[in-house]
């Protein structure tokens, strides 16, 4: 069962144009993170999100995070061939067994045409 | 400055042949991380230590073990590499455990196995 639902699996867009990557979930999540990765690449870290309806923008990427904290949304305006890449959203549980264990997302590849 | 170092960036090995992947810190985090990453899929948790005390997942295959000498330093040891290995590996790491703490990752590992 995956745990975070992270859609779409893959967005081919034309530069200029606007995107939104999608997190989602049955479970509630003391902390999201977003990563992006470049082939080759280890995830590079974005954003960390922990307080439900929070919304953080990063020049042309916004942030949000649900108001249950069950879901969370990147939107990006304006896409640039520098943006493309694979984009992960991982959350972090709390509570019974859990250690405060990453989960991650499906990724979502990205590719924005010149 | 690089925080989480990754040696080597490039790895080749032989079927059944040992191979070690190193991991260093710079930011003097109480948890490391291990995980395999296979082509455009979302990274998978094999082990953690939260200072000395390891951690393994359930389905981590026995044929990967992992030391960590001191705080900074951690390797991920594959007694015997099969060709379902090959993957990238990172390292990540976090201060400490509790759901709203980052982690951050390494560079990886691109392992082949011939």
């Amino acid at each position: 069962t995956q745990l975070l639902e992270q859609s779409p699996q893959f967005l081919s867009i034309q530069e200029g144009e606007n995107l939104t990557v999608y997190c989602n979930s049955s479970s509630v999540f003391s902390s999201l993170q977003w990563y992006r990765q470049e082939p080759g690449e280890g995830p590079v870290l974005l954003v960390t999100v922990v307080t439900g309806g929070e919304v953080k923008k990063l020049k042309r990427l916004t942030f949000q995070f649900g108001d249950a904290r069950k879901d969370s949304s990147l939107h990006i305006t304006a896409a640039q061939p520098g943006d493309t890449g694979l984009y992960l959203c991982a959350g972090r549980r709390a509570g019974g067994t859990s250690y405060g264990k990453l989960t991650f997302g499906q990724g979502t590849i990205l590719t924005v045409h010149p | 400055d690089a925080m989480v170092i990754q040696n080597p960036r490039y790895q080749v090995t032989q079927f059944g042949k040992p191979v070690t992947l190193s991991c260093s810190q710079t930011l003097n985090h109480n948890v490391m991380y291990w995980y395999q990453q296979k082509s455009s899929q979302a990274p998978k948790l094999l082990f953690h230590y939260y200072d000395k005390d390891f951690n393994n997942e359930a389905d981590t295959p026995d044929n990967f073990q992992s030391r960590r000498p001191n705080t900074s330093f951690c390797f991920l040891d594959i007694r015997s590499p099969g060709l379902g290995d090959a993957a990238m590996y990172l390292c990540a790491t976090s201060n400490t455990r509790i759901p709203t703490d980052t982690q951050y990752f390494g560079p990886g590992t691109r392992l082949t196995v011939l």
